[in-house]
């Protein structure tokens, strides 16, 4: 099975513009995560779609929104563009369907490298 | 509550030698508990994982030990090899649902 993939894999954006970053799940998955990795952060949890639906979503602003279509494909967008936002953006898909027996591997992606001028 | 805690934050370690990382966490709905390896310019992958029922799990030069009273889980690496140099994050997990990762801890094995 081919793994995830992430597009593009290096960006660079300048303070307040808008990106957008997309996610091809491994066939078959129906789970999708995003995190954002940093060094002073480590990896931090954004948000969950599973068939098309948001499950969960962590402490981040507004300005960073997803989506995922009917192929299990997803993206994420950040709007308004801040310094800060310059990290490594990673996607995680998994083949459950959740539910507290159920276990989370997660299947990552290489990443986008996104750097905010 | 949602934290996980991992220490060190790096180690290095001579070749032959056993790497243990630690990781501890505060909410008891957690109920697995993967390690996750990161090479630089990938993602990361999953290494081991172990649930609450279980004390320890071994596969291979991977073991985890986990402490339930303790709200504790560690990560040893047996005859630690370069090749094993990379980022490692616990992480804990409830529900399927969302996976809290420790801020990982870059291991360094000398040849």
């Amino acid at each position: 099975k081919a793994g995830v993939t992430q597009t593009p894999r290096y960006l660079i954006k300048t303070r307040g513009q808008q990106v957008t970053l997309s996610c091809s799940p491994i066939s078959g998955h129906r789970s999708v995560s995003w995190y954002q990795q940093t060094p002073g952060q480590g990896l931090q949890f954004l948000f969950e779609y599973f068939s098309e639906t948001q499950r969960n979503k962590g402490n981040f602003p507004g300005r960073f929104s997803g989506r995922q279509f009917s192929n299990s494909r997803s993206e994420m967008n950040v709007s308004t563009l801040e310094l800060g936002d310059s990290a490594l953006y990673l996607c995680a898909s998994s083949g459950l369907a959740g539910g507290p027996s159920s276990y989370n591997e997660q299947f990552f992606g290489p990443g986008t490298r996104l750097t905010v001028l | 509550q949602q934290q996980v805690k991992q220490s060190p934050q790096s180690l290095i370690v001579q070749k032959g030698g056993i790497s243990i990382i630690n990781c501890a966490y505060e909410n008891t709905a957690f109920d697995y508990f993967p390690w996750y390896q990161q090479f630089p310019g990938k993602g990361p992958a999953l290494l081991i994982a172990i649930r609450p029922d279980v004390s320890e799990k071994k596969e291979g030069r991977f073991t985890i030990s986990f402490n339930k009273s303790a709200k504790q889980f560690s990560l040893h690496i047996m005859d630690s090899q370069p090749g094993d140099s990379a980022t490692y994050f616990c992480a804990a997990a409830s529900g399927g649902f969302k996976t809290i990762f420790g801020a990982g801890t870059r291991l360094f094995v000398k040849a």
